[in-house]
């Protein structure tokens, strides 16, 4: 089975713009999760979508939002991007339905804002 | 407040010492779950391992083994017999019904294993 899929690996951005990162979940997996990892703050929960509903979230303001398709794949974006969300971003994934089981994690990515 | 506390920030061992790493958590729920992920320099976190709040029977997994006792709060790791593919970031994690259970990390334990 093929694990998480983040798109796109890299991604360098100006202050101001907005960007959107896509993450494919495991085949079968509903639930697909977002964090931030960066040093000063390590990894922070943004939020959590289940079969197209934002069902949990995390403490990050507005400009950070996400959604979720049919076929569960998910996508977040960033707005008015601001230095300090240069990060790695993860996406993590989870079956059967509820975030509690163990949740697998794609390869993230990383974000630089100039 | 920090939920999950990983005093240990940096560990340095020579291969095939055993290491062990810490981890305290905080929790109200009396239903939880605990875990324990690694992050080698590549950057994917990989699970190794989900404890929950009602399971305190150690676990032996290999090389690893953990050690989960609420009475004080720990859910520590222990990698017996090192090797240098050890090195990596590690963090323990709590998900609780309070907070959706969304994992709450600390802040993680890098682990280096020389030759």
């Amino acid at each position: 089975k093929a694990g998480v899929t983040q798109t796109p690996r890299y991604l360098i951005k100006t202050r101001g713009q907005q960007v959107t990162l896509s993450c494919s979940p495991i085949s079968g997996h509903r639930s697909v999760s977002w964090y931030q990892q960066t040093p000063g703050q390590g990894l922070q929960f943004l939020f959590e979508y289940f079969s197209e509903t934002q069902r949990n979230k995390g403490n990050f303001p507005g400009r950070f939002s996400g959604r979720q398709f049919s076929n569960s794949r998910s996508e977040m974006n960033v707005s008015t991007l601001e230095l300090g969300d240069s990060a790695l971003y993860l996406c993590a994934s989870s079956f059967p339905s509820g975030s509690y089981n163990e949740q697998f994690f794609g390869p993230g990515t990383r974000l630089t804002v100039l | 407040a920090q939920k999950v506390t990983q005093a240990q920030t940096e560990i340095s061992v020579v291969e095939k010492e055993d290491v062990t790493l810490d981890c305290v958590y905080e929790t109200r729920d009396t239903t939880y779950y605990l875990f324990w992920y690694k992050q080698p320099p590549s950057g994917e976190l990989v699970f190794l391992i989900r404890r929950n709040s009602f399971d305190e029977q150690n676990e032996i997994s290999g090389r690893y083994s953990w050690n989960f006792q609420k009475s004080t709060s720990s859910f520590n790791f222990t990698i017996t017999a090192s090797q240098v593919v050890d090195s990596a970031v590690y963090f323990c994690a709590l998900s609780e019904v309070l907070s959706g259970y969304a994992l709450n990390f600390g802040k993680g334990t890098s682990l280096l294993v020389t030759p």
